[in-house]
C-alpha cells in the first residue's frame, strides 16, 4: 500500500523567511503527489500536484513543492513565509485500486506557524 | 458558485442516536467523497462516490451508510452514533474519479457523547 508520512507535527518560522513542511512518500510505480492547505474551520484547498516532467513544481500563494526521486521526497517550500501562511498542510498520494478507480492516502498533516 | 456546501456545522449527538450529514456542489462534478479527520491521522475516506447511483467503501466505512440523492448530493447516515465517531466530517467532489483536484466543504464537527 502506498503512504505519506509528514516527519514534523509543527513547524515555525519567522516572517519573511523560507519555508519548508517535509513529506517523504512509499508507493509502487510513479507517484502523484499533491499538496493541500486547511486554514482554520475551513475544508482543504489544493497547493500543488506533481504528476511528471519538471522537479519544482509551482503552486498557489507563492507555493513550490520539490520532487526528489533519489530521497522518496515531496517537500513544500516558499522563499519568503507570511503570517497568512500559518495553517495545516497535508501531503497526499493517489492511489489506484483493484476496481479501477483512485483512492488519496493523506498524512497526518503539519501546522505551520508563521511568527511575526 | 458556493462550491461545496455541508450541514450541519456542528452537532452533538448522545450514543446511539441516528443522523445524516448533508453534502451538496454546484460544480456539476460527478464524483463525491466522504472522509473524517482525526487528530494525528490526516484524512481518511468513509465513502465515495463516482457517478450518480454509485457508491463505494473507503478505508473507514463501518458504521456509516450514504446516499447520492442526485449529481449534486452525497449525504453521511449515522445509524447508531457511537463516541470513536467523534470526528471532523468532510465532504469533497470532484469533476471525476481520476481527477487530480478534489474540493472540499467547510466540515461538521460531530461530538457523540
Amino acid at each position: 500500500a502506498q503512504s505519506v508520512a509528514q516527519p514534523e507535527d509543527q513547524v515555525n518560522v519567522a516572517e519573511g523567511n523560507p519555508l519548508t513542511v517535509k513529506c517523504t512518500y512509499s508507493v509502487s510505480g510513479n507517484p502523484y503527489l499533491f499538496w493541500y492547505v486547511q486554514y482554520p474551520n475551513r475544508g482543504l484547498q489544493f497547493l500543488l500536484k506533481y504528476i511528471t516532467g519538471d522537479n519544482l513544481v509551482k503552486g498557489s500563494y507563492g507555493f513550490e513543492a520539490e520532487f526528489n526521486k533519489s530521497q522518496t521526497s515531496f517537500h513544500l517550500k516558499k522563499p519568503s513565509a507570511l503570517v497568512s501562511d500559518s495553517a495545516l498542510y497535508f501531503c497526499a498520494v493517489r492511489e489506484a485500486t483493484t476496481s479501477g478507480t483512485y483512492k488519496y492516502i493523506f498524512g497526518t498533516g503539519t501546522r505551520l506557524k508563521v511568527l511575526a | 458558485n458556493a462550491g461545496v456546501t455541508q450541514t450541519p456545522k456542528f452537532q452533538v449527538l448522545k450514543t446511539g442516536q441516528s443522523m445524516t450529514l448533508q453534502c451538496a456542489q454546484d460544480m456539476n462534478h460527478n464524483s463525491m467523497y466522504w472522509y473524517r479527520q482525526d487528530p494525528g491521522m490526516g484524512l481518511r475516506l468513509i465513502y465515495y462516490s463516482a457517478s450518480e447511483g454509485t457508491t463505494d467503501k473507503g478505508e473507514v466505512p463501518n458504521g456509516y451508510n450514504v446516499s447520492r440523492l442526485n449529481k449534486r448530493e452525497f449525504s453521511l447516515r449515522l445509524e447508531s452514533a457511537a463516541p470513536s465517531q467523534t470526528s471532523v466530517y468532510f465532504c469533497a467532489s470532484s469533476e471525476n474519479l481520476s481527477s487530480y483536484e478534489q474540493y472540499f466543504g467547510p466540515g461538521t464537527r460531530l461530538t457523540v457523547t
